[in-house]
């Protein structure tokens, strides 16, 4: 049975610094990793998807990466804004996915 | 191209009565999946569907719970005799392909179901 960590569970940081989130899962059959954001109340949106074939993916500020072997993905968040602030979420597999229970970033004025 | 639309996006509803979640996919998506967002917790799966058919539903309470996916229309989540301890976020996902094809998902913005 697939279990995906996400640490740390909440991260308050000022505004410009660099900062990565981690997501460990425990079965390395996968075919894909997403990443989402979740702003309060709100849906998901899809920041990034890296297919197993792939090592990272980029989008803007924002860099994800996989490493099978060791079960772990890394979100990279460049020069970080407040309006970054939400939960940040990694499903490991595609549709049928097994979600961590996120990461929590504030991001200070 | 319309995004995942789920509806409503609020329901309240007394104990006892029944909750009907709907999610239309996004356009040539044939793959659907329901997601339950318990209070601070995370998502959890609970089925996965397509057309006509349910595909997984290991996810699923084995009671009161039922999807569907039919030919025409939107996918339904049907929550019967609802108890307290089903309020939560409703989310509803759906790709292209199945898993080991292109399965980026696509959530819905969720229905939030109250029970009082």
């Amino acid at each position: 049975k697939q279990e995906v960590t996400q640490i740390p569970a909440a991260l308050s940081v000022p505004e410009g610094e660099n900062l990565v989130l981690n997501c460990s899962f425990t079965d390395s059959a996968i075919y894909n990793l997403q990443w989402f954001r979740q702003d309060p109340g709100k849906g998901l949106t899809s920041l990034l998807l890296i297919q197993s074939s792939q090592r990272e993916q980029t989008s803007g500020r924002l860099n994800a990466s996989l490493d099978k072997s060791s079960g772990r993905s890394t979100l990279y968040i460049a020069a970080s804004q407040p309006g970054d602030s939400a939960t940040y979420l990694c499903a490991v597999d595609g549709g049928k996915s097994t979600f961590g229970d996120g990461t929590t970033l504030t991001v200070k004025p | 191209n319309a995004g995942v639309m789920q509806n409503p996006r609020h329901l309240v509803r007394r104990r006892g009565q029944e909750a009907r979640l709907r999610c239309s996919p996004m356009k040539g998506h044939s793959h659907v999946y329901w997601y339950r967002q318990l209070p601070e917790e995370g998502l959890k799966f609970m089925v996965y569907l397509q057309k006509e058919n349910i595909i997984d539903e290991s996810g699923m309470p084995k009671e009161r719970f039922s999807a569907e996916f039919p030919k025409e229309g939107p996918s339904i989540l049907r929550i019967q005799q609802v108890v307290r301890g089903d309020s939560a976020a409703y989310f509803c996902a759906s790709s292209p392909g199945a898993r080991g094809m292109n399965t980026e998902a696509f959530f819905g913005q969720g229905t939030r179901l109250t029970v009082v």
